[in-house]
């Protein structure tokens, strides 16, 4: 969808180092996601947000972290801690969280390999 | 919490014929079921969804059905073209504010011409 934007589009990580991934839209969107997905997979929720300065962890949390200062971003990083970060990174949002049962909408996504 | 299991994980269909998906739930609560498409290297996309006060949707040449006394759904895609060929995905969530979205691990669609 257009109104989701995903930056960068691919993404190197050296060991020990940090990275952020940055997810933005324009929708008036009140929830975000992010997903992982690994080769053959499905998707599996990182953290999500149902509203600014609100996020709850998912599935797979450890080795991330996230922020949601603004409605309109949520940036995803990527710590050190994360000892298999390789693979293909999914932000979504939905509309409305009075709105139950509406659709998420996914960004192009942000492909990280390990240098 | 929610565990959602889809079958089969690859298939492969003649053009024009018709493919079917399947799809488990573990959670009771569940009330949206979306499918999604994805292509390779692209984002998924909705296809169709359906909420559980109905048993079936049609959009053209999609349909998906719902069971929730088995709590199983079904993607059904006749008269397949190879633009059809992707990863299709489903999902389940309990909505009403809780809407985080468990997704199946996908299926495989090959259409042979």
């Amino acid at each position: 969808d257009g109104g989701i934007t995903q930056s960068p589009k691919y993404l190197f990580r050296k060991e020990g180092q940090n990275v952020t991934l940055s997810c933005e839209q324009n929708l008036n969107h009140d929830a975000m996601y992010w997903y992982r997905q690994d080769p053959g997979q499905g998707l599996r929720l990182i953290y999500y947000s149902q509203i600014v300065n609100d996020f709850q962890k998912g599935d797979i949390a450890e080795g991330y972290s996230v922020s949601r200062e603004k409605k309109e971003s949520f940036p995803l990083t990527v710590t050190s801690a994360q000892k298999n970060p390789t693979a293909f990174y999914l932000c979504a949002s939905r509309a409305g969280v009075s709105r139950s049962n509406q659709p998420q909408h996914f960004g192009d996504g942000t492909r990280l390999s390990i240098l | 919490g929610e565990n959602v299991e889809q079958h089969p994980s690859t298939l492969s269909v003649q053009e024009g014929d018709s493919a079917v998906i399947k799809c488990t739930y573990s959670d009771s609560a569940s009330n949206y079921f979306p499918w999604y498409k994805q292509e390779l290297g692209k984002r998924p996309q909705l296809i169709i969804d359906i909420r559980s006060n109905v048993g079936e949707k049609k959009d053209q040449r999609i349909a998906v059905t719902l069971n929730k006394t088995a709590k199983h759904f079904s993607l059904h895609i006749t008269e397949t073209q190879p633009e059809d060929s992707a990863v299709y995905f489903c999902a389940a969530s309990r909505g009403f504010g809780n809407e985080k979205l468990t997704f199946g691990t996908g299926t495989r669609l090959t259409i042979i011409p």
